[in-house]
């Protein structure tokens, strides 16, 4: 029934280690994306997929890489984790790139 | 840059009072305009919607969007203690690569009292 699920929802991890993220959405929209939320609260674009085509890729280091298997799906896998990493990650979907967009429950990612 | 610049608050009201959020943008272009509330550890909820100049009203919630002044406000009637919240103005703009992206403010906390 949730419209944009996430998994999982906490992850502890320790420096240097990889990690993925999971999103997928119900809504049959077009458009994913992932965000960051630091510790400020303040909430930034990190990647948008259109139809499973990377169309925003903000200035995040490319040890983020997002996989789009399918237009339900977008995932974020993580390499090298740094302590900086730390932060919550909402993924968020929209019918097109102009619509509104509807968030995920988000995931805690700790790295310690 | 672009930028979509909200106070940051705290802003304190009595119970049943109007709460007033303001938002203000930089990109002339931009379109689309939002509010979302969030809950302190839970994800951004989408309350509002507006595209055009004007008011547009939804229960106790009214968006206001001046897009001379590129100026948009949330009004909320009857400010209830489940309010309490922070609320966060988003704007779609136009990126680099002429992609539409979603940007926020950095959210104007709000307490209602009871």
């Amino acid at each position: 029934d949730t419209a944009v699920s996430q998994t999982p929802k906490y992850l502890v991890t320790q420096m240097g280690n990889d990690k993925s993220i999971k999103c997928e959405q119900n809504l049959g929209h077009d458009t994913m994306y992932w965000y960051k939320q630091d510790s400020k609260k303040f909430l930034k674009i990190m990647f948008s997929y259109n139809n499973k085509e990377l169309i925003i890729n903000e200035t995040v280091p490319n040890r983020f890489s997002p996989k789009s298997p399918d237009k339900a799906h977008l995932n974020l896998h993580i390499n090298s984790l740094e302590l900086g990493d730390s932060a919550v990650y909402f993924c968020a979907s929209s019918q097109d790139s102009r619509g509104e967009q509807y968030f995920g429950p988000g995931t805690r990612l700790t790295v310690t | 840059q672009k930028e979509v610049e909200q106070n940051s608050g705290p802003l304190s009201v009595p119970e049943g009072a109007i709460a007033s959020l303001n938002c203000t943008y930089s990109d002339r272009g931009s379109q689309s305009f939002f509010w979302y509330r969030q809950y302190s550890g839970k994800s951004p909820e989408l309350i509002m919607s507006i595209y055009s100049n004007g008011d547009k009203e939804d229960g106790r919630f009214t968006a206001q969007l001046n897009k001379a002044s590129q100026y948009v406000s949330l009004l909320i009637r009857d400010s209830q203690p489940s309010d309490s919240a922070t609320y966060l103005c988003a704007v779609i703009e136009i990126s680099s690569g002429s992609a539409r992206q979603l940007t926020f403010g950095s959210g104007t906390q709000l307490t209602v009292l009871p």
